[in-house]
């Protein structure tokens, strides 16, 4: 059964780096079939998708937060990570990992199947001095 | 950027009821949408993706339709358990993959 599993500080300071990372088990993150995404989501409000990566190295940024996000994967420990730099308050949220659907490119025409499933359970990341 | 507006905000029914919520996308997002279901406390749920399919081990009582920009989420019979938030998201053109804001179904 696939599981995802967030980790990271709880706590971060105001323009310092929020850095989380994403265990994975059940399934290889080396799979061509899938992304492996970032979503997260403020106390109280709705969902963002905060960032992409494919196994072969491909990234996909959400254009809003590009400037100030890396993420990367670990093939040998079946893992990824976000970071985040120079947070700030609106920063702080419940982030999420999840597997993602790929796009499938055939004849020149695209079909996408980038749905998120399943999800980690989540970790509340605070922005406070 | 896709923007989705979902409809109504929130939702008041009974149990055994059926619950009807929308979703509408800024552009045409052809069939390439998903919903997913979130309890409180808990991360959220893939239910349908393509607009219309059910996920894995989702109940019959749940369907969805629609194409372009208007979409329907159904939840006939509504069960104490379908109680929640309720997100749609577009895949069809991104970055960035983007939500709607959510519609809170809640017990009348």
């Amino acid at each position: 059964q696939l599981q995802l599993q967030e980790s990271g500080p709880g706590l971060v300071k105001p323009s310092e780096t929020l850095s989380l990372t994403c265990v994975v088990s059940g399934d290889s993150i080396s799979s061509p079939n899938y992304n492996w995404g970032w979503i997260r989501q403020p106390p109280g409000k709705g969902l963002e998708w905060i960032a992409s990566i494919h196994y072969t190295g491909s990234t996909y940024y959400n254009p809003s937060l590009k400037s100030r996000v890396d993420i990367s994967l670990d093939t040998s420990k079946n893992q990824f990570s976000l970071r985040l730099t120079s947070v700030t308050a609106a920063d702080t949220a419940i982030y999420y990992c999840a597997r993602e659907g790929v796009t499938y490119y055939f004849d020149n025409n695209a079909y996408p199947n980038n749905w998120f499933d399943p999800w980690g359970q989540g970790t509340l990341v605070t922005v406070s001095s | 950027e896709i923007v989705m507006t979902q409809s109504p905000a929130t939702l008041s029914l009974s149990p055994g009821e059926t619950a009807t919520l929308s979703c509408r996308a800024s552009q045409s997002v052809a069939g390439y949408l998903a919903w997913y279901q979130q309890k409180p406390g808990q991360s959220p749920r893939l239910l349908i993706y393509g607009a219309s399919f059910r996920a894995t081990g989702i109940p019959a009582r749940f369907s969805g339709s629609g194409s372009g920009t208007e979409f329907t989420l159904t939840i006939s019979s509504l069960q104490s358990e379908d109680f929640g938030i309720y997100y749609c998201q577009q895949y069809s053109n991104w970055p960035p993959l983007t939500f709607g804001g959510g519609t809170k179904v809640e017990i009348k």
